[in-house]
């Protein structure tokens, strides 16, 4: 299996700028994917291949990394963007990392 | 516009079979690069991958859950489904569909159903 590793929780004030990071067992290339869930919904698509904003999502979001290491930053964070952030591999078979559930200041 | 819905039992006691239905939408799973997967999440914890299926029948599972589940899809009738067998108490989830998408460098779903709660309990 190929473990994703997330830090559980960060606060941020609004308007700064706030990376999450995910780090994989192994290498998965640029496999990795990243997801926003706001409770009580589904979780919706932000990044793809670590580094490509999907259609419609606003342009404070945007991933790096390559590899095992990873990273999903929102500049400048908004009172909307609390959350739970998922990454998710799928090089190897498919694994969602635990979340970091993003809180505001 | 895309859209995935889930249907399942609600409440089924342990040692049965989970049988779940993903109706959808919007693409078809006999295009190149389509497939749907199945993720379920445990009120209050994370996510976790069960099985997906693509537009070619191939079929990938949860290596640690793959003796129990079966995806199978209805090309003609927009369906997807998974079964799990021998459920217990910890099966207890949010079960997810999603469109899943192949763009020759990698895969990820893009599209997610709004989930149905599914509980085991005697």
């Amino acid at each position: 299996d190929t473990v994703l590793t997330q830090s559980p929780a960060l606060a941020v004030s609004p308007g700064e700028r706030v990376t999450i990071s995910c780090r994989a067992s192994e290498s998965v290339s640029t496999l990795m994917h990243w997801y926003q869930q706001k409770p009580g919904q589904q979780p919706k698509l932000l990044i793809y291949l670590a580094s490509h904003l999907e259609s419609g999502v606003p342009a404070r979001f945007s991933g790096s990394g390559s590899g095992t290491d990873f990273t999903l930053t929102i500049d400048p964070v908004e009172a909307d963007d609390t959350a739970t952030y998922y990454c998710q591999q799928s090089w190897n078979d498919w694994t969602f990392g635990g979340g970091t559930k993003l809180e505001l200041k | 516009q895309v859209t995935l819905k889930e249907s399942g039992p609600g409440i089924l006691q342990p040692s049965q079979t989970l049988s779940l239905t993903c109706t959808f939408s919007g693409f078809s799973l006999s295009t190149y690069g389509m497939g749907v997967g199945w993720i379920r999440q445990p009120s209050g914890k994370g996510l976790e991958w069960l099985a997906n299926i693509w537009w070619d029948d191939d079929k990938y599972y949860n290596p640690s859950l793959k003796n129990r589940l079966t995806i199978s899809k209805d090309t003609s009738n927009n369906q997807a489904f998974l079964k799990i067998t021998n459920v217990d108490t910890a099966d207890t989830a949010t079960y997810y569909c999603a469109r899943a998408v192949y763009y020759g460098l990698g895969a990820y779903f893009d599209y997610w159903g709004q989930g149905v709660m599914v509980t085991v309990s005697s």
